[in-house]
Parts: structure tokens; C-alpha cells; sequence
């Protein structure tokens, strides 16, 4: 079982819908919990950075951290063609990063 | 520089051949990593430097890696007797001590 498993798509969407993706993991011991987004031929750029759980708020972003559950989800409301990109979530303890596969999404117009 | 550089952007190389992938961090950050990307697969970790000194090499996949770090800035990741398999982005990512990682374009590498 991988330390971090993310469902890598590919998730295909119509412009303005409500995208969920998801991460479990298996490590307790994690911290601190981040989404990358990551265009292509592009390196990943921070997108949400938490460390507790519940949810977090950035404009159309919205990172939800359940400890409890080993589960953390990145909510994006009313999407658009610029959000298609790749999707990694990271968690670390001190500097032991690790990633998801990345969920590969695409908004059409 | 405003944010972590790497060089070249793409490099094609044949079977056997040594290659050399740079990595310029965010000025004042202490800490540099390298990751490899395939496709389709995650971001797999293959080490890490605070300052010039890398506390965890766990992630190099053989003997052929390597890496060093000088003057707490400037990293080079070196691939000796280059393999297909060894074929993927090279990203490199900086820190401030353990803090969010930062992540550069990445070297794109074809072994022919």
C-alpha cells in the first residue's frame, strides 16, 4: 500500500461545476498538508498549504484536512478552462515530503 | 532570483553517457531537494540537502546518482552511465529550513 494514494483521473469537467479530489494516506504521523497544481511542462506550484484539520478558504479553493479519517480533499467552485492542469497532494513531517500521483483535470468551456 | 531555476530545460542524451541537471534556489533558502517525475507517476524523492550537507540520500535509485550542493546555494544532480529507465523530469524544490518547498520548472531528460 502506497503511503499516499490519489486517484490519478483523468477527471474531465464542464466550465462553472464544483470539483472534488481526494487524497487518503496511511501515515498518522503527518503534519502538514499541501495541494500542488502543476501545468504542463511545468513545475508544481503551491496551491493550499493547512496543518489542522478542517477546512481552509482561498477564493474558489477550499483544502478540508480530516485527520481522523487520514483523508484530505481540495474543493474548486465554479471552475474554469484555466484550472485544467494537474492536481498533486503532499503531506510532510519536518522535511519527509510525499506526493500523490496527481489527478489530471480538464474544465471544458 | 524570484524563484528556483533549473538547467537545462531539456536534455537528450544517449544509453551510457554521464549527464549533469543544475539547480539554482531561492536566494536564502536552506534547504534543496530533487524528485523525479514520470509520467503518470508521483513526485518520488530522491534527496535532500540543509545547507551543503545532505542528511538523507535514501531516494537515490543506484549507485549512478549522485548529487552535491556548494555554497549552501547552487545544487548539480549527476547521472552516470545514463539508462533508459533513467528517462523523466528532474524537479528541484527550496525551502526556507522545513518550511513550504518551492519547486523549480524541472529538467526534462531522454535517454535515447
Amino acid at each position: 500500500q502506497k503511503e499516499v494514494e490519489q486517484d490519478p483521473g483523468p477527471l474531465s469537467v464542464p466550465e462553472g461545476a464544483i470539483v472534488s479530489l481526494n487524497c487518503t494516506y496511511s501515515n498518522s504521523a503527518f503534519q502538514y498538508f499541501m495541494w500542488y497544481r502543476q501545468y504542463s511542462r511545468k513545475g508544481p506550484e503551491l496551491l493550499m498549504y493547512t496543518y489542522s484539520s478542517g477546512n481552509k478558504e482561498d477564493g474558489r479553493f477550499t483544502a478540508q484536512v480530516d485527520k481522523s479519517s487520514k483523508y484530505i480533499s481540495l474543493f474548486i467552485r465554479d471552475s474554469q478552462p484555466s484550472d485544467s492542469a494537474t492536481y498533486l497532494c503532499a503531506m510532510r513531517i519536518n522535511n519527509d515530503m510525499r506526493f500523490g500521483a496527481g489527478t489530471r483535470l480538464t474544465v471544458k468551456p | 532570483g524570484a524563484g528556483v531555476s533549473q538547467s537545462p530545460s531539456n536534455k537528450v542524451t544517449e544509453k551510457g553517457k554521464d549527464v549533469e541537471l543544475r539547480c539554482d534556489p531561492i536566494s536564502g533558502h536552506t534547504a534543496l531537494y530533487w524528485y523525479r517525475q514520470s509520467l503518470g507517476q508521483g513526485l518520488e524523492f530522491l534527496i535532500y540537502f540543509q545547507g551543503n550537507s545532505a542528511p538523507d540520500k535514501s531516494g537515490l535509485p543506484s549507485d549512478r546518482f549522485s548529487a552535491e550542493r556548494t555554497g549552501g546555494s547552487v545544487s548539480t544532480l549527476t547521472i552516470q552511465r545514463t539508462q533508459q529507465e533513467d528517462s523523466a523530469v528532474y524537479l528541484c524544490a527550496s525551502s526556507f529550513l522545513t518550511d513550504t518547498q518551492y519547486f523549480g520548472p524541472g529538467t526534462r531528460l531522454t535517454v535515447l
